[in-house]
């Protein structure tokens, strides 16, 4: 079956480039999602990627997409306090639904 | 352009109880889909509506239901609520079946 999976914590400095890794299974998938989830709040769409694209870069945000080993990466880059959140990686399947990782909460120290 | 709209914000029902949950999608999106977050089983797939048509659903049991209307406006509905129900409840809109999807705030419902 479709399986995600996403390490459950980072830790970095406000300034450093952060990194969150995903793995998936399901090499059927068209998009490939990266949403932000705050304290009490819904998902926020941050970016996303179609399958045949390799890397997108989106002002402070690059993905990176290698189909050969199904690995996905989100780069923050100068990562500030206000992007301390869980972080899910999603794929959108030719079931029509979204796959979901565990999500990868991040904690940026000052 | 709003974004997508979920109504109640916060619910608090008994063990027994039925409930209906209203969401709102992105003006021209026609796309809804449904999901139930909890801590243990993390973001769960309940069912995709488009053009008042269910496309897929979820291994939920048939407690769950839902509809979407002419106007795109979706609704779930939970009967005989057990303890386990008590999640976030997210509905997630998009144009089409495939397209970018942009989730609400989301409800939460607490089942005591």
């Amino acid at each position: 079956g479709e399986d995600v999976e996403q390490s459950l914590f980072l830790s970095v400095r406000e300034g450093d480039s952060s990194v969150i890794n995903c793995t998936y299974t399901d090499s059927s998938s068209t998009y490939l999602y990266w949403y932000k989830q705050e304290p009490g709040a819904g998902l926020q769409l941050l970016t996303y990627i179609f399958s045949n694209m390799d890397m997108k870069q989106d002002q402070r945000l690059t993905v990176l997409l290698n189909k050969k080993d199904k690995h996905l990466s989100l780069r923050i880059a100068d990562t500030q306090t206000g992007d301390s959140a869980i972080y899910f990686c999603a794929l959108y399947n030719q079931g029509g639904k979204l796959i979901f990782g565990q999500g990868t909460e991040l904690s940026v120290k000052p | 352009k709003a974004g997508v709209t979920q109504t109640p914000r916060y619910l608090i029902k008994t063990r027994g109880q039925q409930v209906t949950l209203s969401c709102s999608p992105i003006s021209g999106h026609r796309s809804v889909s449904w999901y139930q977050q909890t801590p243990g089983q993390g973001l769960q797939f309940l069912f995709e509506y488009f053009s008042e048509t269910q496309r897929n659903k979820g291994n939920f049991p048939g407690r769950f239901s839902g509809r979407q209307f002419s106007n795109s406006r979706s609704e779930m509905n939970v009967s005989t609520l057990e303890l386990g129900d008590s999640a976030l409840y997210l509905c997630a809109s998009s144009q089409a079946p495939s397209g970018e999807q942009y989730f609400g705030p989301g409800t939460r419902l607490t089942v005591t």
